[in-house]
């Protein structure tokens, strides 16, 4: 059980464009979900947090206008990437608690969407 | 400010060599840590520790922690290629989401 996924696995786009990233946990619900990112040879950062029905939290350095989330229902939370850039060409991680359990339990985490902005 | 530090940051060894992989954590209201291995996707889970001293084994891997020292440490025996990955140690800083080390990247070599 708490399998997550993400849709695309990967994703080429041209700069100005932007890109959406879905992260859907199949079998439980998560009221809320964590976006992060991970640049080559680097470890993941945390960039927001999702919350269903409500604002997501940004970590600082994070825009909040650029990097767009949706948390709509309790199995899926969305991320857009605005106008993108080639500095944003990365890899894009969500991860999920099934709800009621508290976070700092074991994450589950999707696999990975990797962005290449040209 | 929250920080966990792993060592080393890389590593390569022979098929069959035992490793031990470091992490050590400052975090507010610690309450876990966690090992995760990652290969080419997202990372998968390995262990989550508690308490200090009480060993978690899976197979060839096991884990223990030291809440005296804020440390944790990852052995891996009899190590096989398939070993090769980035290991992730982190903590949760109080009831938020994990910070991650930067990661120990193990080549094994045959």
């Amino acid at each position: 059980g708490a399998v997550v996924s993400q849709h695309p696995s990967w994703v080429i786009c041209k700069s100005g464009t932007s890109v959406k990233i879905e992260c859907r946990s199949l079998d439980f619900q998560a009221t809320t979900m964590f976006w992060y990112r991970q640049f080559p040879k680097q470890s993941l950062m945390l960039m927001a947090t999702s919350n269903e029905g409500s604002k997501a939290t940004y970590e600082q350095g994070v825009e909040k206008d650029k990097f767009l989330i949706n948390h709509a229902s309790l199995t899926l939370s969305t991320l857009t990437v605005t106008s993108a850039h080639p500095e944003d060409s990365s890899f894009y991680i969500c991860s999920a608690n099934p709800s009621g359990r508290r976070v700092y339990n074991e994450q589950f985490f999707g696999p990975g969407t990797r962005l290449t902005v040209l | 400010e929250d920080k966990v530090v792993q060592s080393p940051l890389s590593l390569v060894v022979h098929e069959g060599d035992t490793v031990t992989l470091n992490c050590s954590y400052e975090v507010t209201n610690f309450r876990s840590l966690l090992w995760y291995k990652q290969e080419k996707k997202a990372p998968t889970f390995l262990f989550m520790l508690t308490s200090s001293g009480i060993e978690k084994k899976s197979g060839r891997l096991s884990s223990i922690l030291d809440k005296k020292e804020l440390s944790s440490i990852l052995n891996i025996t009899a190590t096989q290629t398939g070993d090769s990955a980035i290991y992730l140690c982190a903590a949760p800083r109080g009831n938020t989401p994990l910070v991650f080390g930067k990661g120990t990247r193990l080549s094994v070599i045959a």
